[in-house]
């Protein structure tokens, strides 16, 4: 039972490329979503998904897509980045009811330069 | 969402009680309050929730006010592992998302 898995655990882009953070679960967790922390702050919700098919904005969604084609998968895209999307990005999952809390994968720190 | 307030930072000694505060004076009534911490480098990590009575598990104790506009989360004898960032949220299970503050930075000194 892994958990939450990201990946890539680091990155380094440049200003104007694109990636796709990885984010995966095996927990069978209905709902998962997406949080950027910058440096000495709290976490900001960004996207977030209550089921395969079906995604809705945080907090903070510019800048970002997602897509959620199957329970497990909860991939986050960056089309063009931007030095404020300097940040590390955490992907969490739970059940409707939350009953258990958040489960947190390990983080991706970005840094666009 | 409703909002909560923690203190931006907190000190313990090794081995003493911490009783870490939160405020949520615009609670609902579906709303579970939730805790967690994260350790530095890391992703947060749950600790506990409630509704209206107080809680405990293996990790901690969460204390709810009667009106349930705050509450206390406590650590019976903190250990230097349990210097983090604990995060008061409030989780309605009606809808899809919660949104996480700015916590509070508990410093343990051995």
């Amino acid at each position: 039972n892994a958990g939450v898995t990201q990946t890539p655990k680091f990155r380094i882009l440049k200003i104007g490329q694109s990636m796709t953070l990885q984010c995966t679960q095996d927990m069978n967790h209905n709902y998962m979503y997406w949080y950027r922390q910058d440096p000495g702050m709290g976490l900001k919700l960004i996207y977030y998904s209550v089921g395969a098919g079906i995604t809705d904005k945080g907090e903070v969604p510019n800048g970002y897509n997602v897509s959620r084609s199957t329970t497990e998968d909860f991939p986050l895209r960056l089309e063009l980045a931007a030095p404020s999307q300097t940040s590390v990005y955490f992907c969490a999952s739970s059940y409707p009811d939350r009953a258990d809390g958040y489960t947190f994968g390990s983080g991706t720190r970005l840094t666009v330069v | 969402d409703a909002k909560t307030t923690q203190p931006n930072s907190m000190e313990s000694n090794e081995e003493e009680p911490v009783h870490l505060p939160c405020n949520h004076s615009t609670i609902s009534g579906t709303d579970y309050i939730h805790w967690y911490r994260q350790l530095p480098s890391q992703g947060p990590e749950y600790v506990i929730h409630g509704l209206t009575s107080n809680v405990n598990n293996r990790m901690a104790s969460l204390a709810i006010a009667e009106d349930r506009k705050s509450s206390t989360l406590i650590l019976h004898r903190a250990t230097l592992r349990d210097a983090a960032v604990y995060y008061c949220i409030l989780i309605n299970t009606n809808a899809g998302k919660s949104t996480f503050g700015d916590g509070t930075t508990l410093t343990v000194k051995p």
